[in-house]
């Protein structure tokens, strides 16, 4: 069955650091992958999207890595601040609109 | 521009009942997906909708049903309450319906929903 496996561990990072996450899967091959954030009592919010023919995308101090042979993605924060604090889910697509998340992955970015 | 709206926020019913849930999407956009959320099984897909009809549909029961109107907004409904569906039921809507390569989804703020 298809799995996604973030980081179950909370990652804790001083400020102005550069923060990295993984996000692996099996038995898939998707189309896209998209990176959330979500914050507590709060719906996911969209970071940024990258397509299995792409390699690199960045926004602003973010970038997204997605290498399709090794079934993998690496979202990198730099200079990270203490608001960038919250949890990080990975999602993948395959088919429309429908996403399979992984569980995320906690960020704490301490002064 | 407002974003996704869900209504109510809190709900707490009891086994055996039915409940529905709301979803006013961003104008415009025209497709619906709903998400449930809970600590031991994360994010899972429920269904998508676009031009009131069903494009996709995860792996939950019967029980589990949706709708699309005319005006983009969505309902879901879940019948025969069970404890386990207690979670955080999540909206997302999208520009776009998304063929192979789907779109950027913006969420709303979920509805809870406890049963007792």
């Amino acid at each position: 069955s298809q799995k996604i496996e973030q980081n179950s561990e909370a990652l804790n990072i001083q400020e102005g650091k550069t923060a990295t996450l993984t996000c692996n899967y099996t038995n898939y091959s998707p189309a896209y992958l998209q990176w959330y954030r979500q914050d507590p009592g709060r719906g996911p919010v969209f970071l940024l999207l990258i397509r299995e023919n792409e390699k690199e995308k960045r926004k602003e101090r973010l970038k997204v890595t997605f290498d399709t042979t090794l079934k993998q993605s690496l979202f990198h924060i730099t200079a990270s601040q203490p608001a960038d604090s919250a949890t990080y889910l990975c999602a993948l697509g395959g088919g429309g609109n429908k996403l399979t998340f992984g569980t995320g992955t906690q960020l704490k970015v301490e002064l | 521009k407002a974003g996704v709206t869900q209504t109510p926020r809190y709900l707490i019913k009891t086994r055996g009942q039915q409940v529905t849930l709301s979803c006013s999407p961003i104008s415009g956009h025209r497709s619906v997906s709903w998400y449930q959320q809970t600590p031991g099984q994360g994010l899972q897909f429920l269904f998508e909708y676009f031009s009131e009809t069903q494009r996709n549909k995860g792996n939950f029961p019967g029980r589990f049903s949706g709708r699309q109107f005319s005006n983009s907004r969505s309902e879901m409904n879940v019948s025969t309450l069970e404890l386990g569906d207690s979670a955080l039921y999540l909206c997302a809507s999208s520009k776009l319906a998304g063929t192979s390569w789907g779109y950027e989804q913006y969420f709303g703020p979920g509805t809870r929903l406890t049963v007792t």
